[in-house]
């Protein structure tokens, strides 16, 4: 089963600008985990932010985490062409020892 | 340091054949996944190892799937016979530990179609 819906499940932007993809999920997590897949290939780790954290950063990456929502946001800001990927959210669940991947988000960065 | 292997990259078989697919994940990393991805959606695990020990295999179909990791190291999924359902992308991934904060490293995966 799947637990973390993103949305929206497409997006299409200019190169230069912000692009936001939100995560919602359903049970008590430990942390919640974003993920980039470039086409054909496997997931690369992008960021964790634990249950206790509202707010984390890396590079031109921001995460934020709504517990009480049971939702987190990803922000890439000045988007480059080579943002260009699928984007997904993995929870981890609280009495779990395994991340539960959401649906992802399709970026496209346009030129 | 050299990322998780996996082979083949691609196969097309017909359904009720058999398929097997090899995962070596990086050196030193004691856990080991098995991801199912499906077109369109997000990758389901399968299987999750602790060095040859089984963690998780409750989403396994073990009906016609099954998994080892002998030795703790490399591993080998098995889909014995296929059905056009099987087809997705199969994704290894590994990590040096099993707590919660360690990060899966993926390999390319391997593409299955069953025709």
């Amino acid at each position: 089963s799947q637990q973390g819906e993103e949305d929206p499940q497409a997006l299409s932007i200019q190169e230069g600008e912000n692009a936001t993809m939100n995560c919602s999920y359903k049970t008590s997590i430990n942390n919640l985990q974003w993920y980039r897949q470039n086409s054909g290939r496997g997931l690369v780790h992008l960021i964790l932010i634990r249950s206790n954290e509202r707010e984390k950063h890396s590079g031109r990456l921001r995460v934020t985490l709504d517990t009480s929502k049971k939702s987190s946001s990803l922000l890439i800001t000045a988007s480059r062409a080579a943002d260009t990927a699928s984007y997904f959210c993995a929870t981890d669940e609280v009495g779990a020892q395994k991340l539960v991947f959401g649906q992802g988000t399709r970026l496209t960065i346009n030129p | 340091e050299a990322g998780v292997a996996q082979s083949p990259r691609y196969k097309i078989i017909e359904k009720r054949q058999s398929v097997a697919f090899w995962c070596n994940p990086i050196s030193g990393h004691a856990t080991l996944y098995w991801y199912q991805q499906i077109l369109g959606q997000g990758p389901k695990l399968l299987i999750q190892f602790q060095n040859n020990g089984v963690v998780d295999d409750s989403q396994l179909p073990k009906d016609r799937f099954s998994a080892e990791r002998l030795k703790g190291v490399d591993s080998t999924l098995k889909i014995q016979p296929a059905k056009l359902e099987d087809s997705a992308v199969y994704l290894c991934a590994s990590s040096l530990g099993l707590g919660r904060w360690d990060t899966q490293y993926f390999g390319p995966g391997t593409r299955l179609t069953v025709l």
